[in-house]
């Protein structure tokens, strides 16, 4: 089995600051894990993935993310965080037949 | 390259009766996934289509809900006899054919959101 845990459903942070979305997982065989950011009222688009590679991954817009196996962790960082970043971000595994996503993660960024 | 298409983006349905999402995948892709999305309970995945074959559809409500993707045409997600609870936003999304399909991204398109009154 798989699953997939995002702390925090709603993060707020201030525009220049760092951007820190947490994002465990689980699974039993080497997983893929992949960040999407969804807009409002459209549909998700990858940020990035980990297909083991590299451990630290650069996606798009800036933002970034490191596999560190020994946590299970796969956490988003962005270091200056821009208006347009709102959105919602979602952490996903695949593995097992599917992509298992997380709950999302709501990110505010305050003028 | 045109991207995922989803049809229609609203729909609006009166209990009993019969909803159908329909899902272009871009051209291509051989892999079709659909999730639900509620609000605050993040995206679940329902089915995972291939070409006139069904992968996984451990996340379809065992009753009203059914799912193909034909060799031509759409995939479509069908709903029957829908109630309030149906009410939700569906997304579909598409993925090329790979011998590690779990490993590719998947592009999803705007998706189509039911309401059920």
């Amino acid at each position: 089995a798989q699953s997939v845990t995002q702390l925090g459903s709603h993060v707020s942070v201030s525009e220049g600051a760092l951007v820190l979305l947490r994002c465990n997982y689980s699974s039993s065989v080497p997983p893929y894990l992949f960040w999407y950011v969804q807009y409002p009222n459209q549909g998700l688009q990858l940020l990035l993935k980990y297909t083991s590679a590299a451990t630290l991954v650069k996606g798009i817009n800036g933002f970034e993310a490191e596999f560190k196996k020994s946590e299970t962790s796969f956490h988003l960082t962005k270091p200056s965080a821009h208006m347009s970043d709102a959105a919602e971000y979602f952490c996903a595994v695949g593995g097992y037949q599917k992509v298992t996503f997380g709950i999302g993660t709501k990110l505010q960024v305050i003028p | 390259n045109a991207g995922v298409m989803q049809n229609p983006r609203h729909l609006v349905r009166r209990r009993g009766q019969e909803a159908r999402l329909r899902c272009s995948p871009m051209k291509g892709h051989s892999h079709v996934y659909w999730y639900r999305q509620l609000p605050e309970e993040g995206l679940k995945f329902m089915v995972y289509l291939q070409k006139e074959n069904i992968i996984d559809e451990s996340g379809m409500p065992k009753e009203r809900f059914s799912a193909e993707f034909p060799k031509e045409g759409p995939s479509i997600l069908r709903i029957q006899q829908v109630v309030r609870g149906d009410s939700a936003a569906y997304f579909c999304a598409s993925s090329p054919p790979s011998t590690d399909p779990l490993g590719e991204t998947q592009y999803f398109g705007p998706g189509t959101r039911l309401l059920v009154l």
